[in-house]
């Protein structure tokens, strides 16, 4: 059972460029979050879903797109790449639709904004 | 302000003994709140869930507290071994009416058990 999956594992980008960060889940989970993580910082929400076709926004969604077109996948995508988007990025996922439940991380993508 | 407290030093202790990790929080209310273990380089697993409810639950060498009128909870791990370390962080989850629910995280406690 893989989990969630998030591809690429590494980035380095240039100011302005735009990427796709992917993430994809086989739990058939509802409830999906993608998440950033910088040092000394909790964990931040960019933005959720809690189901194909619907999403919202979190705490830092400024600069950040998603899409939820099926059940399993949640990309993320940067429009303009900038140096403040320097960070970790987390994806998770949960059953029942609903951030009480424990939330599966994936292993993270390390982007570096140049 | 709102704000989720865990220490930022890292606690460095010997095998053998139980470690304590705290997570303090500012003016919200919680429903539930979780503990979760991230090792370097990995996305953070989840451990414990402890309800308002609940003043305490366990899981093998695992005990969390939840003092609501302190606002704040307790990790334990008894019987401390090296593979413990990690960085261990708490997260709230709220309940907001009219808007979505969402779950706060602290920056983590680094745990360091020494042979």
């Amino acid at each position: 059972n893989a989990g969630v999956t998030q591809t690429p594992k590494f980035q380095v980008l240039k100011t302005g460029q735009s990427m796709t960060l992917q993430c994809a889940q086989d739990m058939n989970h509802e409830y999906m979050s993608w998440y950033r993580q910088d040092p000394g910082m909790g964990l931040r929400l960019i933005h959720y879903s809690v189901g194909a076709g619907i999403t919202d926004q979190g705490e830092v969604p400024n600069g950040y797109n998603v899409s939820r077109s099926t059940t399993e996948d949640f990309p993320l995508r940067l429009l303009s790449a900038a140096p403040s988007q320097t960070s970790v990025y987390f994806c998770a996922s949960s059953s029942l639709g609903g951030p009480d439940q424990p939330q599966h991380f994936g292993d993270g993508t390390r982007l570096s904004i140049l | 302000s709102q704000k989720i407290e865990q220490n930022s030093e890292a606690l460095n202790i010997q095998e053998g003994k139980t470690a304590t990790l705290t997570c303090n929080y500012t003016n919200y209310s919680p429903a539930y709140l979780q503990w979760y273990r991230q090792d370097p380089g990995r996305g953070p697993v989840f451990l414990l869930l402890i309800r308002e409810n609940e003043k305490e639950k366990r899981k093998e060498r695992l005990k969390v507290t939840f003092d609501t009128t302190l606002k704040q909870s307790l990790f334990h791990i008894t019987a401390s071994q090296p593979a413990d370390s990690a960085t261990y962080l708490c997260a709230l989850f709220l309940l907001f009416s009219g808007g979505y629910n969402k779950l706060i995280f602290g920056a983590g406690t680094r745990l360091a058990v020494h042979p």
